[in-house]
């Protein structure tokens, strides 16, 4: 099993510009995350999904939009890049029954840096 | 609201020394409780986890027990390697009916020299 993977790994856009950034898991899971970690913030989740074709939003989701067209994909989006969206974004995907939603597995993750 | 409170890191510690990381939370109810650990360049991965009080967590040599007296589940490690550098991260989760968020700490950082 691959677990959880996230491409690109390493992306530099200039501001204004777009990209997805596409996470998948093969571990037939319910739940699936999205979450950015900076500097001394910890991780702050911008998006996540209970279901297939479900996304609720995070704290943090002004400035990204999400889909989840099939069960194993979640893919998160900028529409207009800003530099205050330099970070490193995870995925994360777990199970939904109770405390096991709190046992998630993490991607590598990406390192996001726009100009 | 939930929430977590770890120590303020970082951490240094010479090889071989005992490790105690602190993490407090605040809940309703009966929270399961985890610790994370992110290795350099790397997401996170679960650690141990305690899903009632009382409950001992352990994994590779490190240990953690729910105290729902204290509130706390404090992460513990004999003797620790240069290899343990990393940050720990101490989380919770309410269960309950439908999707409950997990609740993160702000993370530690262990840095462990030779």
């Amino acid at each position: 099993n691959a677990g959880v993977t996230q491409t690109p790994k390493f992306r530099v856009l200039k501001t204004g510009q777009s990209m997805t950034l596409l996470c998948a898991q093969d571990m037939n899971h319910e739940y699936m995350y999205w979450y950015r970690q900076d500097p001394g913030m910890g991780l702050r989740l911008i998006h996540y999904s209970v279901g297939e074709g479900t996304t609720a939003k995070g704290e943090v989701p002004d400035g990204y939009n999400v889909s989840r067209l099939k069960k194993q994909n979640f893919l998160l989006g900028l529409e207009s890049a800003a530099p205050s969206q330099t970070s490193v974004y995870f995925c994360a995907s777990s199970y939904s029954k109770e405390w096991r939603a709190g046992t998630q597995y993490f991607g590598p993750g990406t390192r996001l840096l726009v100009l | 609201g939930n929430s977590v409170t770890q120590m303020e890191g970082p951490v240094t510690l010479s090889e071989e020394a005992f490790l105690t990381i602190n993490c407090t939370y605040t809940a309703t109810g009966y929270p399961s409780l985890f610790w994370y650990v992110q290795y350099p360049g790397e997401g996170l991965q679960l650690l141990l986890k305690a899903t009632k009080a009382d409950d001992k967590g352990s994994n590779k040599g490190f240990e953690a027990t729910y105290r729902k007296e204290t509130t706390s589940f404090h992460l513990e490690k004999g003797s620790v390697q240069v290899s343990d550098s990393a940050v720990y991260f101490c989380a919770l989760i309410n269960p309950g009916t439908g999707y409950q968020k997990v609740t993160f700490g702000t993370g530690t950082k262990l840095q462990v020299i030779p």
